[in-house]
C-alpha cells in the first residue's frame, strides 16, 4: 500500500514570506502528526489531528498553524518565515488516537526540505 | 514520556550483531518502549516496540529489563545498510502523540 506522501519534496522561500506543505496518509489512518527536525535541535514534535481536530500542540510559536480535511490529508501553514524555520518537516500517521491506544505506530512519510533565504 | 538516554554513538562489523542500548529509568506503567531508526535525509523509520516481554520481528529484536528500566535494541547480523541513527522512546498513556524523540545513537557499520 502506498506510504505517507508529503509535498513538495523541496522549497526554497525568503523570510517574510508563508508556505504550506501537505501531507497524505496511508489509506485508513486517521491520526496525523506534524515534526520539525533541525541540526541544532533535532526532531521536534509540532502537533497532531484526528479527525480534522487538533488533539495536541507542541512549543511553536503561532507562526506554525495547521489543518486536517475529512480525507485526513493534513496541512500545515508556516507565515512570516524566518531563517530559523529552514528545516526538514515530517508528517506521520497512524492507525488509532495515540492518546486511546499504549501502542501504536507511526508511519513516516520522506519529508519536506524547507530553506529559508 | 518517560526520558531516555541512548550512547550517542556505536560501531558494528558488518554480520555481527549490533545491541543498542537505552535506559528509560522513569518510564511509567503504560509506557511502551519504541525504537525507530533514520537513515540520512529520510523520514524516521518504525522498527519495533514492546510493553514489557521481549519481541523480535523481522528486522530486530528488543530486550527489555524486568524492571523496564532499560531496553536494548539488537540487529542479529547488522548490514553497512543499517547504517542510521537508532532513536528509543518511552511513549504511551496520555502522551496524545507527542513522540519526544532524544538525540539518539548513530549506529555505524563498517566491512
Amino acid at each position: 500500500k502506498a506510504g505517507v506522501t508529503q509535498t513538495p519534496r523541496y522549497l526554497i522561500k525568503t523570510r517574510g514570506q508563508q508556505v504550506t506543505l501537505s501531507c497524505s496518509p496511508i489509506s485508513g489512518h486517521r491520526s496525523v502528526s506534524w515534526y520539525q527536525q533541525t541540526p541544532g535541535q533535532g526532531l521536534q514534535f509540532l502537533f497532531e489531528y484526528f479527525s480534522e481536530t487538533q488533539r495536541n500542540k507542541g512549543n511553536f510559536p503561532g507562526r506554525f498553524s495547521g489543518r486536517q480535511f475529512s480525507n485526513s490529508r493534513s496541512e500545515m501553514n508556516v507565515s512570516t518565515l524566518e531563517l530559523g524555520d529552514s528545516a526538514l518537516y515530517l508528517c506521520a500517521s497512524s492507525l488509532a488516537p495515540t492518546a486511546l491506544s499504549g501502542a501504536n505506530v507511526l508511519t513516516f512519510g520522506a519529508g519536506s526540505r524547507l530553506t529559508v533565504l | 514520556d518517560a526520558k531516555t538516554t541512548q550512547p550517542p554513538s556505536m560501531d558494528c562489523a558488518e554480520g555481527r550483531a549490533a545491541n543498542l542500548p537505552c535506559n528509560h529509568s522513569t518510564i511509567s506503567g503504560n509506557e511502551y518502549v519504541y525504537w525507530y531508526r533514520q537513515i540520512h535525509s529520510q523520514g524516521p523509520q518504525y522498527i519495533i516496540h514492546g510493553l514489557k516481554n521481549n519481541e523480535t520481528n523481522e528486522m530486530a529484536s528488543l530486550i527489555i529489563t524486568e524492571d523496564r528500566k532499560s531496553s536494548t535494541l539488537i540487529l542479529p547480523h547488522a548490514t553497512l545498510r543499517d547504517t542510521a541513527v537508532y532513536y528509543c522512546i518511552a511513549y504511551g498513556g496520555t502522551s496524545y502523540g507527542k513522540l519526544t524523540f532524544g538525540q539518539g545513537t548513530i549506529l555505524t557499520v563498517h566491512p
